[in-house]
């Protein structure tokens, strides 16, 4: 089975950009979790898809959003980038999203806001 | 609320002696443990989790973990590392509700020499 892929793998964008980010997860995986490395802050949970519906959400501003398509794949978005939004990107899939499930996770979208 | 402790940011050891990655949780309801590796520039990858049953979890490349619920401990075990080993290790805890969501530890840096 193929691996969860993220596209694009770097991006660089200027301050009050916007940017989305793919996310497609391993086949027959329906739920994608996304998160936000950086070297103050660490691994940080953004939000989670299951069925094209929100079921989690972390505790970051209203300008990271998300969505799920029918086919269990996912964008995030960040709009109006700050400076602070520089940091790597993972999106992990798993089958249900339970807290059980173990998650795979992709190699990471580096973002770079200048 | 759940956070997750890990008590080393930074662990050098030589080549084939032993290792322990020291992790500390807290949470008001049961847990599942994770510990996942990240090599650079690459995503993360599970080495092994803990859901119930024998407390001695044995993992991918050597790697073993106890799970203490008395001291509220899943610290991460190597008899022998080899120089690929080096790379970032990330404790991480979910539950039943936490739908998609892991909380991370702070990540342990092992670094190992010949």
């Amino acid at each position: 089975k193929a691996g969860v892929t993220q596209t694009p793998r770097y991006l660089i964008k200027t301050r009050g950009q916007q940017v989305t980010l793919s996310c497609s997860p391993i086949s027959g995986h329906r739920s994608v979790s996304w998160y936000q490395q950086t070297p103050g802050q660490g691994l940080q949970f953004l939000f989670e898809y299951f069925s094209e519906t929100q079921r989690n959400k972390g505790n970051f501003p209203g300008r990271f959003s998300g969505r799920q398509f029918s086919n269990s794949r996912s964008e995030m978005n960040v709009s109006t980038l700050e400076l602070g939004d520089s940091a790597l990107y993972l999106c992990a899939s798993s089958p249900q999203g339970a807290g059980s499930n173990e998650q795979f996770f992709g190699p990471g979208t580096r973002l770079t806001v200048l | 609320a759940q956070s997750v402790t890990q008590l080393d940011s930074q662990v050098p050891v030589f080549e084939e002696a032993p290792v322990e990655l020291r992790c500390n949780y807290s949470s008001s309801v049961s847990v599942y443990l994770f510990w996942y590796v990240q090599y650079p520039n690459q995503g993360l990858q599970l080495l092994l989790k803990y859901l119930s049953g024998s407390t001695l979890v044995k993992g991918i490349n050597g790697f073993e973990a106890e799970f203490n619920k008395s001291q509220t401990s899943f610290h991460l075990r190597k008899p022998s590392v080899h120089i690929s080993d080096t790379a970032e290790y990330f404790c991480a805890v979910s539950n039943t509700d936490s739908w998609g969501k892991l909380q991370f530890g702070a990540g342990t840096q092992v670094v190992v020499t010949p």
